[in-house]
């Protein structure tokens, strides 16, 4: 089963309007990241949220992380049309064999922003 | 420019065939991961090298082989043992050390099997 699991699985909504999605998680983690994926390239990191932390924020991007409840929430505020794309959540639960981390994506969130 | 390079972008795959993705990044990243991505489903790890000349097994690993034999490259060659190889290949790069967890990756190889 998947480490990270995000909801709702599809959104969309208007230009202007805030977007929220969240994320759940089985096992205590070291931190957490939020990517996100234009149809048909690569992720492309967006911001990183430490066991520690309880909030972040990057431009329009404000993420939430509850460890007693082993979820995190991403909130684009004032959602563009550009900002169409999948999102995922990825976790770092597991070490490698040789050392590192592995990061465990969830299956993401397809956000689509209509004009 | 530093970033993380697949080619090719698109790719196509008689049956029985050996196919190899190219992956090369200039960020003097010491770990490297393949995954792979089918339709509506998150990143399955495949192989990953933490260091030159070693790699180990992801999540995946049946019907795949790669090498680590430059810091740079980290090849994947999708054998004919893989029965279902058409998908969106991922390739991404690491720092080393619990302050480098941000994955950069490159912009994927869609492998079709014609």
């Amino acid at each position: 089963s998947q480490q990270g699991e995000e909801d709702p699985q599809a959104l969309s909504i208007q230009e202007g309007e805030n977007a929220t999605m969240n994320c759940s998680y089985k096992t205590s983690i070291n931190n957490l990241q939020w990517y996100r994926q234009n149809s048909g390239r690569g992720l492309v990191h967006l911001i990183l949220i430490r066991s520690n932390e309880r909030e972040k924020h990057s431009g329009r991007l404000r993420v939430t992380l509850d460890t007693s409840k082993k979820s995190s929430s991403l909130l684009i505020t004032a959602s563009r049309a550009a900002d169409t794309a999948s999102y995922f959540c990825a976790t770092d639960a597991e070490r490698l064999t040789g050392g590192g981390n592995k990061l465990t994506f969830g299956t993401g969130t397809q956000l689509k922003v209509e004009l | 420019d530093g970033g993380i390079t697949q080619s090719p972008k698109y790719l196509f795959r008689k049956e029985g065939q050996n196919v190899t993705l190219s992956c090369e990044q200039n960020l003097n990243h010491d770990a490297m991961y393949w995954y792979r991505q089918d339709p509506g489903q998150g990143l399955r790890l495949i192989y990953y090298s933490q260091i030159v000349n070693d790699f180990q097994k992801g999540d995946i690993a049946e019907g795949y082989s790669v090498s680590r034999e430059k810091k740079e490259s980290f090849p994947l060659t999708v054998t004919s043992a893989q029965k279902n190889p058409t998908a969106f290949y991922l390739c991404a790069s690491m720092g080393r050390g619990i302050m480098n967890t941000e994955a950069f990756f490159g912009q994927g190889t869609r492998l079709t099997v014609v």
